[in-house]
């Protein structure tokens, strides 16, 4: 099956950038979907098809992939963007076909 | 606006079975695949499978089968997903999820939570 490998949790300060990484074999190759979960909320997609971003998904919020590895950037980071975010892949070939990463806690300090 | 909403939280004994449902509103039912996808206590997300309410095919991932059943009524505009030979493992919230043929999960319902404990 495939894998998707994102650090367990990224710190920030306010007002910086985030970056949250997520690694996969040659997932340059796949369209890379980000998803954005608040405690005790549903998951809310922020960036799909590697770059795009939802409308009602602020600008601060952009996404990159190349290689083995696609990343998920926050700028000017608040408190309000604390959270849980996942990427996700799909891959026809393996089972399962959808691949969500662990996970990356976002911690605004 | 597009809404999918789930049916409240069970409780059921390990063996017993599960049926959520998730009504849909706001777009062509048909249009859209709706996904189930689910999440452990404290854990990450889990994909369980697709039904296709245009044509009612289902796949599911290879963990599942022979274990659950994605079905639908279109006059209701409702998916279902049922889990049967339940045991503690599968204590989470489940999600379904439109998504279109290809591409990102639009829509997320709010998730039901099941737990299984004797």
């Amino acid at each position: 099956s495939y894998v998707l490998t994102q650090p367990p949790s990224v710190s920030v300060a306010p007002g910086k950038t985030a970056r949250i990484t997520c690694g996969g074999n040659n997932i340059g190759s796949k369209s890379v979907h980000w998803y954005q979960q608040k405690s005790g909320q549903a998951p809310v997609l922020v960036i799909y098809d590697d770059d795009d971003r939802p409308s009602r998904i602020p600008e601060r919020f952009s996404g990159s992939n190349s290689g083995n590895t696609a990343t998920l950037t926050i700028s000017r980071v608040g408190a309000g963007d604390e959270a849980d975010y996942y990427c996700q892949v799909w891959d026809g070939s393996s089972d399962p076909h959808v691949v969500f990463g662990g996970g990356t806690k976002l911690t605004v300090l | 606006q597009v809404q999918l909403v789930q049916s409240g939280a069970e409780v059921e004994s390990p063996g017993a079975s599960v049926k959520v449902s998730c009504q849909a509103s706001g777009y062509r039912f048909t249009d859209f695949y709706v996904h189930w996808v689910r999440q452990a206590p404290g854990q990450g997300l889990e994909w369980i499978g697709w039904l296709n309410p245009n044509t009612g095919a289902t796949d599911y991932a290879r963990k599942f089968r022979g274990r659950v059943t994605m079905t639908r009524d279109s006059s209701i505009k409702t998916a279902f997903m049922e889990l049967s030979s339940l045991r503690p493992a599968d204590t989470a919230v489940y999600y379904c999820v439109r998504r279109p043929k290809t591409g990102p999960y639009d829509y997320w319902g709010p998730g039901t939570l099941v737990t299984v404990s004797s």
